[in-house]
């Protein structure tokens, strides 16, 4: 089977700086993508990771271990504006296979 | 343009309606997907379309029936709906899909409601 497992939720205020997990289980793996969605919106495209390592985009930045079939995605001086929900998605050969979502919210 | 349109934003049918989900993108993009999303889960894949031409389909029920007719534009045919068919529907879009599909565009989706 495939499984990508993120936490629920996560809370965090103004200015922190926040983690959010993904352990994944897939039959093929090419990548591993980050979505954001705010309530009543699209998924938006935030980064991809291929190899191992970590990519830096701004205040987001995405790590990936492809041995620990494990990423995360780091958002520092968080912001209201980044309360949302935040998808990881396996690329698998044709397809992305979404992560169960984290809900991050940010408190003043 | 960066933009992937769909119509309408909402849509009530009852379940012997037959009704069409629209979508539109002007990026050049080869690949489209529709999505199925419930409050609060994942976007769960339907379809996928790469060239025009159908390449995946999720085992979706035929009450559900795609449509490409050219690289632009991507259709989703509703018939004979159930009531735990009301969702967001989301249409989204990337260069290809073989080297990656792994920067999808997406659109606003279409809130369907089956009464």
């Amino acid at each position: 089977g495939q499984s990508l497992e993120q936490p629920s939720e996560v809370t965090a205020v103004e200015g922190a700086i926040v983690q959010m997990n993904c352990t994944y289980q897939t039959s093929g793996f090419y990548g591993l993508s980050w979505y954001q969605q705010h309530d009543g919106g699209a998924p938006t495209f935030l980064s991809y990771n291929a190899l191992d390592g970590l990519e830096e985009t701004g205040r987001f930045s995405s790590f990936l271990s492809r041995s620990d079939s494990y990423g995360y995605l780091l958002l520092q001086e968080l912001q209201m504006k980044d309360s949302a929900s935040y998808f990881c998605a396996v690329r698998n050969t044709d397809k992305l296979i979404f992560g169960t979502g984290t809900r991050l919210q940010v408190f003043p | 343009d960066t933009e992937v349109t769909q119509t309408p934003k909402h849509l009530v049918m009852g379940m012997t309606n037959k009704k069409s989900l629209k979508c539109e993108q002007h990026m050049g993009h080869r690949a489209m997907y529709w999505y199925k999303q419930k409050a609060k889960k994942p976007p769960e894949l339907m379809f996928v379309y790469s060239y025009e031409k159908l390449s995946i389909n999720e085992s979706v029920p035929s009450r559900f029936s795609p449509e490409c007719p050219n690289s632009s534009l991507l259709n989703l045919h509703l018939h004979a709906l159930q009531p735990e068919d009301s969702a967001l529907y989301l249409c989204a879009s990337s260069q290809d899909n073989t080297s990656g599909g792994y920067e999808q565009y997406f659109g606003p989706g279409t809130r369907l409601t089956v009464t």
